[in-house]
């Protein structure tokens, strides 16, 4: 049970290039998630899922997109990497009922610099 | 924006003392949650708090749920060297949303 997968765990981008924060997890958790975390902001919602073919926008998503078609996987992709993405990005899961009253589970996250 | 404020945003004491972080909302919550977070690390959920006035301990930390659900505490007694990190707190309006956070450093 390796819980809340996040891959790569360090990246870096030149402005304008694109990819994908892969994450996947392994509990059947029907919520999933994506946060950044950057100093002094805590961490702000970019996107969310409460279940296979369903997203939602969260607090700040313009820049990402995602795409939700199996339950286990839930990748972040940056359509055209600008500096201001530079960012820690944490994925998270829950179980059926979502955040309102289940404790997230996180990744490890995703180190993301962008020159 | 923000709907979550956390204070302070630091927090530095000498091992022993004693540690407070707040959380205030200016909306009515259904609950809160607060996470740990470790140096370099990622966010640990340590508690839920759903009842107006609740209060749990676990071991020397205590948490607090407002009266009117507007506003939650942890309170740490006599700090560690291990609980260096920072605290948030989350609230669910729709969406999770969580505090600005508060770090702790703790001199030994």
């Amino acid at each position: 049970n390796a819980g809340v997968t996040q891959t790569p765990k360090f990246q870096v981008l030149k402005t304008g290039q694109s990819m994908t924060l892969q994450c996947a997890q392994d509990m059947n958790h029907e919520y999933m998630s994506w946060y950044r975390q950057d100093p002094g902001m805590g961490l702000r919602l970019i996107h969310y899922s409460v279940g296979a073919g369903i997203t939602d926008q969260g607090e700040v998503p313009n820049g990402y997109n995602v795409s939700r078609s199996t339950t286990e996987d839930f990748p972040l992709r940056l359509l055209s990497a600008a500096p201001s993405q530079t960012s820690v990005y944490f994925c998270a899961s829950s179980y059926s009922g979502g955040p309102s009253n289940q404790p997230q589970h996180f990744g490890d996250g995703t180190r993301l610099s962008i020159l | 924006g923000q709907q979550v404020m956390q204070i302070p945003q630091y927090q530095h004491v000498q091992e022993g003392e004693d540690f407070t972080t707040y959380c205030n909302s200016s909306t009515t919550l259904s609950n809160i949650q607060w996470y740990k977070q470790r140096p370099g690390g990622h966010p640990v959920f340590l508690i839920q708090l759903v009842k107006s006035g609740e209060v749990k301990k676990q071991k020397r930390l205590t948490f607090q749920f407002g009266e009117a659900k507007k506003n939650s505490s942890l309170h740490i007694t006599a700090t560690q060297t291990t609980d260096v990190g920072t605290y948030f707190c989350a609230a669910y309006t729709g969406k999770l949303i969580f505090g600005q956070g508060t770090t702790l450093q703790v001199k030994p």
